[in-house]
């Protein structure tokens, strides 16, 4: 039973650049969470999904910042034109139903050069 | 206030030594809590939830204090293997609240 995969797990982009993220959530969980963790920080929530829908995303930037979870497929965490600050560990989790214990997969690192 | 403050540690021990980690949430209105633990880059992993009544696990004892929004972790016995960031961790209908974690550094 596989846990959450993320992918990939390092990431280098440009300035400018596109980032996506990918995450899978466990079998049979339908939410998902995404958390950024910037060096020496804590995580930091950005976005609630569930299938199809953006339940809160209220963590997440207004600009450049964008989240999907599609019926088929992972959810994506995609970052558009991304700048220096962007560079963080960024954490996806899932739970088969709200208020569940969050599971984490093992998260995607990026680098902006 | 921050949300979810922490000491940022870090606590060094010895070998067998019992640690106590504290934690202070400031939303009255959390409903969950949990201990996760975090090792040097990597992702982070639910340790144990926190219940009213305290509850352990092994050698962790975590406790509950709703009237005074606080948290704490007990472990007994340190192993080597316990060196790693303690996330004391609170929620209020889903997106966790993190706070930046106290660090553990038990020594041989």
């Amino acid at each position: 039973n596989a846990g959450v995969m993320q992918n990939p797990r390092h990431l280098v982009r440009r300035r400018g650049q596109e980032a996506r993220l990918r995450c899978s959530p466990m079998k049979g969980h339908s939410h998902v969470y995404w958390y950024r963790q910037l060096p020496e920080e804590g995580l930091k929530f950005m976005v609630y999904l569930q299938k199809e829908n953006i339940i809160d995303e209220s963590g997440m930037p207004k600009e450049r910042f964008s989240a999907e979870f599609p019926k088929e497929g992972p959810s994506i965490l995609r970052i558009q034109q991304v700048v220096r600050g962007d560079s963080a560990a960024y954490f996806c989790a899932s739970t088969p139903e709200s208020n569940q214990p969050q599971h984490f997969g093992d998260g995607t690192r990026l680098s902006i050069l | 206030r921050k949300e979810v403050e922490q000491d940022p540690g870090p606590f060094n021990v010895p070998e067998g030594a019992t640690v106590a980690f504290n934690c202070t949430y400031s939303n009255s209105a959390s409903q969950s809590f949990f201990w996760y633990r975090q090792d040097c880059r990597k992702e982070p992993k639910l340790l144990m939830s926190v219940y009213s009544s305290g509850n352990e696990d092994g050698r962790f004892t975590a406790q509950l204090n709703r009237a005074s929004q606080y948290i704490s972790l007990l472990i007994r016995d340190s192993k080597l293997s316990d060196s790693a960031t303690y996330l004391c961790v609170v929620n209020k209908n889903t997106p966790l609240v993190f706070g930046k974690g106290t660090r553990l550094s038990v020594i041989a």
